[in-house]
C-alpha cells in the first residue's frame, strides 16, 4: 500500500519570497507522483506530475518539484510567490503496476498563505 | 467542452433521507471516481469505475452506492444519510492509457453536503 505525508499543514510566506512545500511518500513498488492545487471553493487542478525520466519536473504557474527516490520525497518549490498562489496544495501518489496506474492516495494538504 | 460537471452545488439533508449526487463528464474518459474531502484530511476515494458497467469500492465506500450505465455519467447514491456523511464530494475522471501515459485526473467543482 502507498501513503503520503505532507509535513506542513500551513505555510505562511510573504509575496515574492521562495517557498517549498514538503511531501514524503512510502511504497513497496514504483510510483507516480502528483501535485494538485485547490483554490477556495473550487475543485482540484493538476500542477505537475512525475511519471518517469528527469527527476526535476516543471508545472504550471512557475512551480517545480524534484523526485528524490532515496529520500522518498517529492517537494514542491516556487522561487517567488504571488498573492494569487494562496491555495491548498495536495501531494498524491499512485502505484506503478508495470505501466498501469493504481488509485491516487492523497496527502492531507498544505495551506499556502501568501501575505503582501 | 464543460469537463466534469456536478449537481447540486449545495444540499442540506435530514438524517435518514436519501439523495443522488450527479456527475457527468464530456471528455470520453474511461475512468471515473468519487472522493470525499473533510477538513484537514485530504481526499478519500469512495468508489471508482474503469468503464461503463464496472465499478469498485475505494477506501471509504460504506453508506454509498454507485452505478455506471454510460461512459459520461457516474452518480453517487446516499441511501440513509448520516451526520458522518457531511462533507464535500468531488467527482473526477481520467483517461487511463498505458501507451499515452496520461494518468491525470480532472475534477469537478464539488458538492457541499450537510446532514443534520
Amino acid at each position: 500500500a502507498q501513503s503520503v505525508t505532507q509535513l506542513d499543514s500551513q505555510v505562511p510566506v510573504f509575496e515574492e519570497a521562495p517557498v517549498e512545500l514538503r511531501c514524503n511518500y512510502s511504497s513497496s513498488v514504483s510510483v507516480y507522483l502528483f501535485w494538485y492545487v485547490q483554490y477556495p471553493n473550487q475543485g482540484l487542478q493538476l500542477l505537475l506530475k512525475y511519471l518517469s525520466g528527469s527527476t526535476l519536473v516543471k508545472g504550471i504557474n512557475g512551480f517545480e518539484a524534484e523526485f528524490n527516490k532515496s529520500q522518498t520525497s517529492f517537494h514542491l518549490r516556487k522561487p517567488s510567490v504571488h498573492i494569487s498562489d494562496t491555495a491548498e496544495y495536495f501531494c498524491a501518489v499512485s502505484a506503478d503496476y508495470g505501466g498501469s496506474q493504481g488509485n491516487l492516495i492523497f496527502g492531507k494538504g498544505t495551506k499556502l498563505s501568501v501575505k503582501p | 467542452n464543460a469537463g466534469v460537471t456536478q449537481t447540486p452545488k449545495f444540499r442540506i439533508l435530514k438524517i435518514g433521507q436519501s439523495m443522488t449526487l450527479q456527475c457527468t463528464q464530456d471528455m470520453n474518459h474511461n475512468y471515473m471516481y468519487w472522493y470525499r474531502q473533510d477538513p484537514g484530511m485530504g481526499l478519500k476515494l469512495i468508489y471508482y469505475s474503469v468503464g461503463a458497467g464496472i465499478t469498485d469500492k475505494g477506501e471509504v465506500p460504506n453508506g454509498y452506492n454507485v452505478s455506471r450505465s454510460t461512459t459520461e455519467d457516474f452518480p453517487l447514491r446516499l441511501e440513509l444519510a448520516a451526520p458522518s456523511q457531511t462533507s464535500v464530494y468531488f467527482c473526477a475522471s481520467s483517461y487511463s492509457n498505458r501507451l499515452a501515459r496520461t494518468y491525470e485526473q480532472y475534477f469537478g467543482p464539488g458538492t457541499r453536503l450537510t446532514v443534520t
